[in-house]
């Protein structure tokens, strides 16, 4: 079946490097991306969002790249500290049947080192 | 505080019986949801509600089962029928489909 995907299971970095997360989707109709986090033994937490009309959209410290010709998004994180250590998400509403659905990846675990 | 509660944290039960996670949420949500995530995975769908009284499958949603009589509630049953139970269960709302999805601390239950 169709999903969303991580390349990397695991990311480790030095406090203060810029993190880069990625992310592969297989589901063409897939319209609208998120990102998580998610801290050991908590519930996911928004970080940012991006349509598949936008291939950039920046937050604070955070930006999400979207490149819909290879199905691909990624997450970039600047100067990353000891507290962005967590499990990252990649998750895709998709469309067509899957509309009311969101799929998520498997998930990377990123750890900085002071 | 405004936000998502889920008890009890930690749940143990013995294997072939029921056992119902709640869910409560005071965000005035309409649309609620159950996921389901294993060690080293992302969340899998299991139920959601688009408003009360309503609630379409998800991924997963065999040996679950779920109500939604109130718009605040949204508690998960896990039958005896359900083959590999011990999981940790987030809940989580938004204010409709397709909006941002605020989950709640999520559920350890553990089935021996």
């Amino acid at each position: 079946g169709e999903s969303v995907g991580l390349h990397l299971p695991t990311l480790s970095v030095q406090e203060g490097d810029n993190s880069i997360i990625n992310c592969a989707y297989s589901n063409s109709a897939s319209d609208y991306f998120i990102w998580y986090k998610q801290e050991s033994g908590k519930g996911p937490q928004f970080i940012i969002d991006i349509r598949s009309n936008m291939d950039k959209r920046q937050g604070q410290r955070v930006t999400v790249l979207l490149n819909k010709t290879v199905k691909h998004l990624s997450l970039q994180i600047a100067a990353t500290q000891p507290g962005d250590s967590a499990v990252y998400f990649c998750a895709d509403w998709g469309g067509g049947t899957s509309y009311g659905k969101l799929t998520f990846g498997q998930g990377t675990i990123l750890t900085v080192h002071p | 505080d405004g936000g998502i509660t889920q008890s009890p944290k930690y749940l143990f039960r013995k294997e072939g019986q029921n056992v119902t996670l709640s869910c409560e949420q005071n965000l005035n949500h309409d649309a609620m949801y159950w996921y389901r995530q294993d060690p080293g995975q992302g969340l899998r769908l299991i139920y959601y509600s688009q408003i009360v009284n309503d609630f379409q499958k998800g991924d997963i949603a065999e040996g679950y089962s779920v109500s939604r009589e109130k718009k605040e509630s949204f508690p998960l049953t896990v039958t005896s029928a359900q083959k590999n139970p011990t999981a940790f269960y987030l809940c989580a709302s938004s204010l409709g489909l397709r909006k941002e999805q605020y989950f709640g601390p999520g559920t350890r239950l553990t089935v021996t």
